[in-house]
């Protein structure tokens, strides 16, 4: 039971343009949405979350959404740089007050900019 | 800090051999996470560590799988009897409320 789905494995841009890399759930217990970059034999790096008690969450490059009514949510980095090339993943977790975060993580989207 | 350790990082192991891993996390933190990634997929929660206590463990955490966290510091994750379908990447995180940092990852093989 995938309870958290990226169904798109991989997406291509040009440098300076927009990504959209997109991330849906399924269990309405989720409360608090994460996205991780992570490059080959390193692990995962934290980007930007979002509670949800809130539909947009900016930090500079990078914009997650929410749609909770959607149960979607999307990565957006503006603009896209090289250095973005990774695989992206979408983490969701419920219960985020009581301390104990256990991530349910979907399979990632490898984002390739090239120059 | 450097961040979360993990050794080894890589671990080439025979079929049936037992192995065991390390992982140091941030010192001011006492959440302890392990997670395992298979290829293809995204990591996958196996347990979780508040100080010395096995707070929770995942089902996929089988019988040949133990972990520990003694004295709240340090945590080892050991599989015996090792299977082919172990070869993953073992994943460490620690955090002190909202968010991790994770470790580099152990990659476990085996033959």
């Amino acid at each position: 039971d995938q309870q958290v789905k990226q169904n798109s494995p991989s997406l291509s841009v040009q440098e300076g343009r927009i990504s959209i890399l997109n991330c849906d759930y399924t269990n309405s217990m989720f409360d608090y949405f994460l996205w991780y970059k992570k490059y080959p034999a390193e692990g995962p790096t934290f980007l930007i979350s979002i509670s949800s008690i809130k539909d947009k969450n900016e930090d500079g490059r990078f914009t997650v959404f929410l749609n909770k009514s959607a149960k979607h949510l999307s990565l957006h980095i503006v603009p896209s740089q090289p250095g973005d090339s990774a695989v992206y993943f979408c983490a969701a977790s419920a219960g985020r007050n009581t301390g104990f975060q256990k991530l349910v993580f979907g399979t990632g989207t490898r984002l390739l900019v090239s120059p | 800090d450097t961040g979360v350790s993990q050794d080894p990082r890589h671990k080439i192991t025979k079929r049936g051999q037992n192995v065991t891993f390390r992982c140091d996390p941030i010192s001011e933190h006492n959440r302890l996470y392990w997670y395992r990634q298979t290829l293809g997929q995204g990591p996958e929660f196996l347990t979780y560590f508040q100080n010395e206590a096995q707070l929770e463990k995942s089902r996929l955490l089988s019988d040949r799988f133990s972990a520990e966290r003694p004295k709240g510091s340090f945590s080892t994750l050991e599989i015996q009897r090792t299977e082919q379908g172990d070869s993953a990447m073992y994943l460490c995180a620690s955090s002190s409320g909202a968010g991790y940092t994770f470790g580099s990852g152990t990659r476990l093989t085996v033959v």
